[in-house]
């Protein structure tokens, strides 16, 4: 069975920092992940999805990476904002290969910037 | 494009009650999951489709059902409401784009159970 954990649990950190979000699976047979942002109250927003073949993937200030052999994703986010401030997760194919029966999700990172 | 929609935003359901989640996407997508979401357990899937008139299981589907009757709606059914169903419920869809499926996800629906 599919298990990911994402550390830390929740972090807070001055306005303008670089940071680094983590997560590991279980299951390494996948062809990709998924980090999404959840706003309180709100919906997940993808954010990003790596290809296993990629290792690595960008969008402005957010880039993530994946590593397969060892099981873990890092999500690094340059120069943090208050805007940046929300649950990070990170999920992966449910029963490997692509997704298509379904992801498996962290627990998320609660990140907090402050001012 | 409105994306993925969910109806209602809000529900207040009695023990033993009935009722159906709606969700709609204008994306042309394939495959459309149904998860909850629970304060220290994460998201789950509850049910999904790999295309119209089709629903399998997924990790936690006691106490629902689902339809598939149009491609672009995805219909969640509690047919008889308990507390433990107190939860936030999610909707995604997600394109066949071979071995990457990218998911987008509703607003999401908050059911409370009495």
């Amino acid at each position: 069975k599919q298990e990911v954990t994402q550390i830390p649990a929740a972090l807070s950190v001055p306005e303008g920092e670089n940071l680094v979000l983590n997560c590991s699976f279980t299951d390494s047979a996948i062809y990709n992940l998924q980090w999404f942002r959840q706003d309180p109250g709100k919906g997940l927003t993808s954010l990003l999805l790596i290809q296993s073949s990629q290792r690595e993937q960008t969008s402005g200030r957010l880039n993530a990476s994946l590593d397969k052999s060892s099981g873990r994703s890092t999500l690094y986010i340059a120069a943090s904002q208050p805007g940046d401030s929300a649950t990070y997760l990170c999920a992966v194919p449910r029963l490997g290969g692509g997704g298509a029966d379904g992801l498996t999700f962290g627990k998320g990172t609660h990140l907090i910037i402050q001012p | 494009n409105a994306g993925v929609t969910q109806t209602p935003k809000f529900r207040v359901l009695k023990t033993g009650q009935s009722m159906t989640l709606l969700c709609a996407q204008d994306m042309n997508h394939e495959y459309m999951y149904w998860y909850r979401q629970d304060p220290g357990m994460g998201l789950r899937l509850i049910h999904y489709s790999v295309g119209e008139g089709t629903t399998a299981k997924g990790e936690v589907p006691d106490g629902y059902n689902v339809s598939r009757l149009k491609k672009q709606n995805f219909l969640l059914g509690l047919e008889s409401a308990a507390p433990s169903q107190t939860s936030v419920y999610f909707c995604a869809s997600s394109p066949t784009s071979g071995i990457y499926n990218e998911q987008f996800f509703g607003p999401g629906t908050r059911l409370t159970v009495l």
